[in-house]
């Protein structure tokens, strides 16, 4: 089985300051590993995934995540934030022989001006 | 049109009573999903089929049953609704493990 620890539950930054949001897995097999992005009263919606290949994969909306193997880790990042961003976001893995998403417990983004 | 749509958004309704949380994806996806997210914003699998094949049953009260008519559709029912069967359910649906896409759920609150 797998597990998803994000170690930030909150993550308050200033406008056009860079943002990183961390995300560990376990697991005892290869995984896939998503990150989503919930905006207020809203439904999820994917930034990004990793499923093979390149180790830095890029999203929508100007965010980056870096796969590290050796770390089991699947850290995301935007270079510059917006107000727009503040959302919850949430680290998620599965296991390529299953059907189960499971997910970390989420890091809440807040924006300021 | 919309992947994955769910109705109602909102649902309102007393304790003990029963209700009926329908989901439907028009992405040709084999497997579809239910996930409850409880009021710390916590997202946990409840069920999931694939081909209309139950394969996944985590840890659920049996007041809770899923039905799967065709591939396209799984809806959820609740007997006996609880205080505690408050929180927001998303229905979601995938092609196998590497792509899932999300309904915008299901807010139920059980007064």
């Amino acid at each position: 089985a797998q597990s998803v620890t994000q170690l930030d539950s909150q993550v308050p930054v200033f406008e056009e300051a860079p943002v990183e949001l961390r995300c560990n897995y376990s697991s005892s097999v290869s995984v896939y590993l998503f990150w989503y992005v919930q905006y207020p009263n809203q439904g999820l919606q994917l930034l990004l995934k990793y499923l093979s290949g390149s180790t830095l994969v890029k999203g929508i909306n100007g965010f980056e995540a870096e796969f590290n193997k050796s770390q089991t880790s699947f850290h995301l990042r935007k270079p510059s934030v917006h107000i727009s961003d503040t959302a919850e976001y949430f680290c998620a893995v599965s296991d390529p022989n299953d059907y189960k998403l499971s997910f970390g417990a989420g890091t809440t983004v807040t924006v300021r001006a | 049109d919309t992947a994955v749509s769910q109705t109602p958004k909102y649902l309102v309704t007393q304790m003990g009573n029963d209700k009926s949380i329908k989901c439907e994806q028009n992405l040709g996806h084999d497997t579809m999903y239910w996930y409850k997210q409880d009021s710390k914003k916590f997202l946990k699998i409840m069920f999931s089929y694939n081909n209309k094949e139950l394969i996944i049953n985590e840890t659920v009260p049996n007041r809770f049953s899923p039905k799967s008519p065709d591939k396209a559709h799984l809806n959820l029912h609740i007997n006996s609704l609880e205080l505690g069967d408050s929180a927001v359910y998303f229905c979601a649906s995938s092609h196998g493990p590497s792509g899932y896409t999300f309904g915008s759920g299901t807010r139920l609150t059980v007064v």
